[in-house]
């Protein structure tokens, strides 16, 4: 079975500074990846599907890249709204989580 | 615009069973694969299941086959999670997925229902 670790497991940082989370898998899953937004007390909201491309009225700040095993989701300029938890996603297999704070 | 909606949740004793239902809305449903994923109170999210268009094919997280089970309604727009002999350890939020499959490759999801909490609990 596939295993997804994301990293790190908790960032903080101020409103305007770019972020990035990465995602690694188990083993090459080519550009077959999903990263999904999580805020409190809701259900989570697809960003990205296959590493790169926006979901529909995702905001592009956002942004996904990488291949193989080595994925990344990048917040350009980090907004108040984007305090949410964010998880990676390949098929059954979900990355820990990814927890992003302002300052 | 696409809508999910979850019902049938609550508190069961750990042996029980319970019967979760999600209403779709807003896309032609008997073409689409559903999902159902859970999260447990302060945890990640967990798939549970999938269901294709016509029934023929279904998946289940080893941790719960044989225990759950997975069924659909075209004619209702509705999918429902059959869930028997829970666990303290199926408490969760669950929640009514679409899915877009990309065959043989990927599958996501791409519309999510608010949840509903199964509190399993003695």
């Amino acid at each position: 079975d596939i295993q997804m670790t994301q990293s790190p497991s908790s960032v903080s940082a101020y409103v305007g500074d770019r972020v990035t989370i990465t995602c690694r898998a188990s083993q090459n899953i080519r550009t077959w990846l999903g990263w999904y937004q999580q805020k409190p007390g809701q259900a989570p909201q697809l960003l990205i599907f296959a590493a790169s491309n926006l979901q529909t009225g995702v905001p592009s700040r956002f942004s996904g890249s990488g291949s193989g095993t080595d994925f990344t989701l990048t917040i350009s300029s980090l907004q108040p709204e984007d305090s949410a938890t964010y998880y990676c996603q390949k098929d059954g297999a979900f990355g820990g989580g990814t927890k992003v704070e302002i300052k | 615009e696409v809508h999910l909606v979850e019902s049938g949740g609550g508190w069961v004793q750990p042996g029980g069973s319970l019967r979760l239902s999600c209403v779709a809305s807003g896309f032609y449903f008997p073409n689409y694969w559903m999902s159902w994923v859970r999260q447990a109170p302060g945890k990640g999210l967990e798939w549970v299941a999938n269901i294709k268009g016509d029934e023929s094919e279904k998946y289940f997280v080893n941790s719960v086959k044989g225990r759950f089970s997975i069924s659909r309604d075209n004619t209702r727009n509705s999918v429902d999670l059959h869930m028997d002999r829970l666990r303290a350890e199926d408490t969760a939020v669950y929640y009514c997925a679409k899915l877009t499959v990309v065959t043989g490759q990927f599958w996501y999801f791409d519309v999510w229902g608010r949840g509903i909490l199964v509190t399993v609990s003695s």
